[in-house]
């Protein structure tokens, strides 16, 4: 069965420092993996997802993350923190392109420091 | 497309009460999901639909939760005889429909959060 594992339930960084946050899947087949983010009582935005045309993704708001099937690695990065990145992210995977249940890790929360 | 909206967005109710949510997919969607999100952990899959055939139920969605979509348009989730285990976010998210070549995505509405006393 697939997971994904998130490392660190919380992340800090100073404004205009670098985002890493940390993800890891398992599948027993090539994943469709996924990035969502959620502010404060609201629903889930979709960042980035993988489909494996590239294994370099690039997403909204400046994020982007690399596909390392070596590392069984999904980490999402962005240069540098705006203060409006403050919220929680989601790693999540499915096993198929079409219709099928996303399985979510359990989430890092991002705080960005002034 | 106007999103995916869902009503109410906020429901307390008192333990043995039924509730009952509802969403509307956006336009045009044939496929929508309901997911489940307690604090502090990612969304869980509860259920999925196909039009109107529901196809798919996850072990969490005991025989008191029950989801009905019966024109394939809006969709609702029941609870009958709420517990206070049952108190979470109540995510649905739709898509459109599959094109061969391309993964789907899944857009989400606000969700209804419930608190059971």
């Amino acid at each position: 069965a697939q997971s994904v594992t998130q490392l660190g339930s919380h992340v800090s960084v100073s404004e205009g420092a670098l985002v890493l946050l940390r993800c890891n899947y398992s599948s027993s087949v090539p994943p469709y993996l996924f990035w969502y983010v959620q502010y404060p009582n609201q629903g889930l935005q979709l960042l980035l997802k993988y489909t494996s045309a590239a294994t370099l993704v690039k997403g909204i708001n400046g994020f982007e993350a690399e596909f390392k099937k070596s590392e069984t690695s999904f980490h999402l990065t962005k240069p540098s923190a705006h203060m409006s990145d403050a919220a929680e992210y989601f790693c999540a995977v499915t096993l198929y392109s079409s219709a099928s249940k996303i399985i979510f890790g359990s989430g890092t929360r991002l705080s960005i420091r002034p | 497309d106007t999103g995916v909206s869902q009503d109410p967005r906020h429901k307390i109710t008192k333990r043995g009460q039924n509730v009952t949510f509802r969403c509307d997919p956006i336009s045009e969607h044939n496929r929508l999901y309901w997911y489940r999100q307690t604090l502090g952990q990612g969304p869980e899959f509860l259920t999925y639909f196909q039009n109107e055939a529901q196809l798919e139920k996850s072990r969490l969605l005991s025989d008191r939760f029950s989801a009905e979509r019966p024109k394939g348009s809006f969709s609702t989730l029941e609870i009958q005889r709420t517990e206070q285990g049952d108190s979470a976010m109540y995510l649905c998210a739709s898509s459109r429909p599959f094109v061969r070549g391309q993964q789907e995505t899944q857009y989400f509405g606000p969700g209804t959060r419930l608190l059971v006393l």
